[in-house]
């Protein structure tokens, strides 16, 4: 149980345009989801906490405006980066969690994203 | 802010030795969680244990263990009887503890642990 789908799993497309990333929890109802960016042999940095219904909460830092993201559902959450330029290319990561801090999140497989 | 340190990059050891990876924590809260994290190449991640901050008893999940020692802010991982399998970036990672939904994690850099035949 508890499985994170999370699609793409690698995109690469052109500097200017817009990628989505979908996240899916597909055997519980994910509260909340996370976000998070792994730069190569780096570590995951948390971008922001979306919960189901809300405003998503970005970490200090994370541009709101270029990256967008919506939890519409209790098992899917999209996040869009706008614009994307080079400087965007990583590994994006996302996790879900169905309740509080001392259950394990979730994670989704990543999204490799190149931007050319 | 809290902070995970993970002070060593890379360990290799042979297969079925015992390896310690360590992690500190910087924090003044006093009730949080704490995880260790594996990431294989496929880079999927997979939980390998937790501890709550207000239980006294170190976890253990078969061949890991971990060594909480609160005070000092210490959560090390133990691995036994290492396999070739085990070999992966390990992530030190905290949340704390807010009284409602789940909170996200805070990550140390990783240990790199490869796990010679």
């Amino acid at each position: 149980g508890a499985v994170v789908s999370q699609h793409p799993s690698w995109v690469i497309c052109k500097s200017g345009t817009s990628v989505k990333i979908e996240c899916r929890s597909l055997d519980f109802q994910a509260t909340t989801m996370f976000w998070y960016r792994q730069f190569p042999k780096q570590s995951l940095m948390l971008m922001a906490t979306s919960n189901e219904g809300s405003k998503a909460t970005y970490e200090q830092g994370v541009e709101k405006d270029k990256f967008l993201i919506n939890h519409a559902s209790l098992t899917l959450s999209t996040l869009t980066v706008t614009s994307a330029h080079p400087e965007d290319s990583s590994f994006y990561i996302c996790s879900a969690s169905d309740g509080p801090s001392n259950q394990p999140q979730h994670f989704g497989d990543g999204t490799r994203l190149s931007i050319l | 802010a809290q902070t995970v340190t993970q002070s060593q990059p890379e360990m290799s050891v042979q297969e079925a030795e015992t390896v310690t990876l360590s992690c500190t924590y910087d924090t003044s809260e006093s009730n949080y969680y704490l995880f260790w994290y594996k990431q294989p190449p496929s880079r999927q991640m997979i939980l390998v244990i937790r501890q709550e901050a207000y239980k006294q008893q170190n976890a253990t999940e078969n061949r890991f263990s971990v060594n909480f020692q609160k005070a000092a802010k210490s959560f090390s991982l133990k691995i036994s009887d290492s396999q070739l399998g085990d070999t992966a970036m390990y992530f030190c990672a905290f949340t704390e503890y807010s009284g409602g939904g789940a909170d996200g994690l805070t990550f140390g850099k990783g240990t790199h642990l490869i796990i010679q035949p």
